[in-house]
C-alpha cells in the first residue's frame, strides 16, 4: 500500500512553546489529508481536514489558531500546536487520500506522540 | 448522522482459533469500508478495503465482508496468531469527498 511519512514521531515541549508536525505522502499525491487525535484508548477524533492550495476545515470545537494547518504541496501537509499547553499532549496521527485512482481508501502515518511540560 | 459501532470493545482468544470482529453503521448509503489495524502507540495500517459495490475482499489470513443492506461487515482472522494481537478498527466513508467515520476499535489478544 501507499506509504505516509510522519515527523517526529516523538517530541516533548515546554508548556508556551510552538511545535511542527509534518506527514508527507511518499509515493503518491494527496489533494486531500486528515489530521486526526486520539487519547488513550480512544477512537480517533477527526481535528480538521487538509485541501492543498486551501484553507484547511475545521471540525467543531477544534480551535483554528491553536491547531494552524499547512497543505502547500501535494504531498506535504502540516500541523504547528502552537503555545502547547500540557492539556494538548496527545497523539496526533495523520491521513492521506490518493488523488489517483480515487478508490477513496486513506493511507495513515506513524503517528507523532506531543507530550507538554 | 453516521454511527459505527464495534462490540466487544476487547477480546481474548487462544492461539489457533479463527474469529469474528464485527462493524455495524446505521446508514447504509457508504462509498466504501476499510478495516484497519493499531498497534499500541502507533498509527494505523489499512488491512482491508471493500468499495460499495463489493461484498467481501481477501488478504491473506483475512477475509472482510460487508452487507450494505443490514449496514454490517465483518472481519474473519483465520488461524489466529500472538502476532494478530492489536486494536482493529472499522471505518466508513460516507462520500466522494466526505470524512471517516471510525468504531471505538476491538481491542484483540491471542494467547500463546
Amino acid at each position: 500500500g501507499a506509504v505516509v511519512s510522519q515527523h517526529p514521531s516523538r517530541v516533548i515541549c515546554k508548556s508556551g512553546t510552538s511545535v511542527k508536525i509534518e506527514c508527507r505522502s511518499l509515493d503518491f499525491q494527496a489533494t486531500t489529508m486528515f489530521w486526526y487525535r486520539q487519547f488513550p484508548k480512544k477512537s480517533l477524533m477527526l481535528m480538521a481536514t487538509s485541501n492543498e492550495g486551501s484553507k484547511a476545515t475545521y471540525e467543531q470545537g477544534v480551535e483554528k489558531d491553536k491547531f494552524l494547518i499547512n497543505h502547500a504541496s501535494l504531498t506535504l501537509s502540516t500541523l504547528t500546536v502552537t503555545s502547547a499547553h500540557p492539556e494538548d499532549s496527545s497523539f496526533y496521527i495523520c491521513s492521506a487520500r490518493s488523488s489517483s485512482p480515487n478508490t477513496g481508501e486513506l493511507f495513515f502515518g506513524e503517528g507523532s506522540r506531543l507530550t507538554v511540560l | 448522522k453516521q454511527e459505527v459501532t464495534q462490540i466487544p470493545a476487547a477480546l481474548s482468544v487462544p492461539e489457533g482459533e479463527n474469529l469474528v470482529l464485527n462493524c455495524s453503521f446505521t446508514d447504509s448509503a457508504i462509498y466504501n469500508l476499510q478495516w484497519f489495524r493499531q498497534d499500541p502507540g502507533k498509527g494505523l495500517t489499512s488491512l482491508l478495503l471493500i468499495q460499495s459495490s463489493q461484498r467481501e475482499q481477501t488478504s491473506g489470513r483475512l477475509n472482510a465482508s460487508l452487507d450494505k443492506s443490514s449496514g454490517r461487515s465483518t472481519l474473519y482472522i483465520a488461524a489466529s496468531q500472538p502476532g494478530d494481537s492489536a486494536t482493529y478498527l472499522c471505518a466508513v466513508y460516507t462520500g466522494a469527498n466526505s470524512k471517516l467515520t471510525f468504531g471505538k476499535g476491538i481491542t484483540l489478544s491471542v494467547r500463546p
